[in-house]
């Protein structure tokens, strides 16, 4: 099956610093997504970015389909930043997930 | 605050027990996934359902099963417990099976198998 792998694992941060989190996956998908897993188990949906650039406020995703990789960007990071970052990818209409990254971000 | 609702947050059960766990339906949502997330991992897929059918599965023995019910809620059943399913079961729900735009997850539950 589709290999979806997410760099760093661990990330630690002061507030306001700047992070790039990084999706590489080993096939084609038909699209890609990133989620927010909160201290209570709940994932949250940051993005649907099967290619191209979005922005959602201090978040940013980029995703370069004929590369096979995705970028996400956090900025000026807050404590409520902290978590699990998971990306996804679609091929047959089911979520394969990365081992996620866990972003710390202490005052 | 989400639209899927799982039932029960947290529980314990011994090794060869049974278990059911139970998930809401976002409105107007009428396909229904589940996920088992082993502590430190990412989520994996178990099945899918729509239209109260199977219709995808993931590599998971057949001791797990499912439902999908005419409201869309959905419920997960366990068979003869083992130590390795001792995870967070995660279910989602999407508009249908071709809009894979829209998840929203539920909070989980957390099974614990001693």
């Amino acid at each position: 099956g589709i290999q979806v792998e997410q760099s760093p694992p661990d990330l630690i941060l002061q507030e306001g610093a700047n992070s790039t989190l990084r999706c590489n996956f080993s096939d084609s998908v038909n699209n890609l997504q990133w989620f927010h897993q909160n201290p209570w188990g709940q994932l949250i949906n940051l993005f649907y970015i099967p290619s191209g650039t979005k922005q959602n406020g201090r978040l940013s995703a980029t995703t370069v389909a004929t590369e096979r990789y995705s970028l996400l960007y956090i900025s000026s990071s807050q404590t409520t930043d902290s978590g699990v970052y998971f990306c996804a990818v679609d091929r047959y209409s089911t979520l394969t997930f990365g081992k996620g990254t866990m972003l710390l971000v202490s005052p | 605050e989400t639209g899927v609702t799982q039932s029960p947050t947290h529980l314990i059960k011994t090794r060869g027990q049974q278990v059911t766990l139970r998930c809401s339906s976002q409105s107007g949502h009428n396909t229904v996934s589940w996920y088992q997330q082993a502590l430190g991992q990412g989520p994996q897929f178990i099945f899918q359902y729509y239209r109260e059918e199977e219709n995808g599965r993931g590599n998971f023995p057949p001791r797990f099963s499912g439902l999908q019910f005419p409201n869309y809620s959905s419920e997960l059943n366990v068979n003869a417990l083992e130590l390795d399913d001792s995870a967070l079961y995660l279910c989602a729900t999407i508009p249908s099976p071709h809009r894979q735009d829209g998840y929203t997850f539920g909070s989980g539950t957390r099974l614990t198998v001693v």
